[in-house]
């Protein structure tokens, strides 16, 4: 059964940085595009980016150009999103999603990223 | 960047009906459409993609359809485990956005 993991989320205080992975199993990830979306307490989804499969092209939203970086690395089967300059308005819970013909079709469960002094 | 409007934003109905959450894109895209379900505490679930496919095991009581800017979701014969919150999203253009979800409650 496709599984994706987030991990790394936490308390952080406004222009630290915290990176976040989504650990990738039953499904040959190297194959796949990745994104991550986001979604601010009692708030809607938010797209973040997207990096393709083979991390030859990114895509991020406007709100985060500059400050979030995705990256992954297919020999451990894992997404990342560094993410510095944090903001209060980036708490949310964070989540990976596979992109596949058939959409954004298996997302992981999210974590909760504070950003608070 | 495509702005997604969803209506309503919230919608109160019955177990047993059927209800219809209409999306808009502001600008066209082709099929590039997808549906969301989504519940408190939990991550979302695929229903549609290409604005009518049902994904891999999704019941059929979900239906799409649209092209273009309008589009909708049906849901059929509404039971307990689908009230939640819905959610449109276009793909056909980078960033990808999403509309601001259907809320739908038990009547």
């Amino acid at each position: 059964q496709v599984q994706l993991v987030e991990s790394g989320g936490g308390v952080v205080q406004p222009g630290g940085s915290l990176r976040l992975s989504c650990a990738a199993s039953s499904f040959t990830f190297s194959s796949y595009g990745m994104h991550w979306v986001r979604q601010a307490p009692g708030k809607g989804l938010e797209w973040v980016g997207l990096i393709r499969h083979d991390g030859s092209n990114k895509y991020y939203a406007d709100s985060v150009r500059g400050r979030f970086t995705i990256s992954r690395d297919n020999s451990k089967n894992t997404l990342y999103l560094q993410m510095n300059s944090l903001r209060a308005e980036d708490t949310a819970v964070y989540y990976c999603a596979r992109r596949s013909p058939t959409g954004s079709d298996y997302w992981g469960q999210g974590t909760l990223v504070t950003v608070s002094s | 960047d495509i702005q997604m409007t969803q209506s309503p934003s919230s919608l109160s109905a019955s177990v047993g009906d059927r209800v219809t959450i209409t999306c808009r894109a502001s600008q066209g895209i082709s099929n590039y459409l997808a549906w969301f379900q989504q519940k408190p505490g939990k991550a979302p679930k695929s229903l549609i993609y290409a604005a009518s496919s049902l994904q891999s095991g999704v019941p059929s009581k979900f239906s799409g359809s649209g092209s273009g800017t309008d589009f909708t979701l049906t849901i059929s014969s509404l039971q307990p485990e689908d009230f939640a919150t819905y959610y449109c999203q276009q793909y056909n253009t980078y960033p990808i956005t999403f509309g601001q979800g259907t809320r739908l409650e038990i009547k």
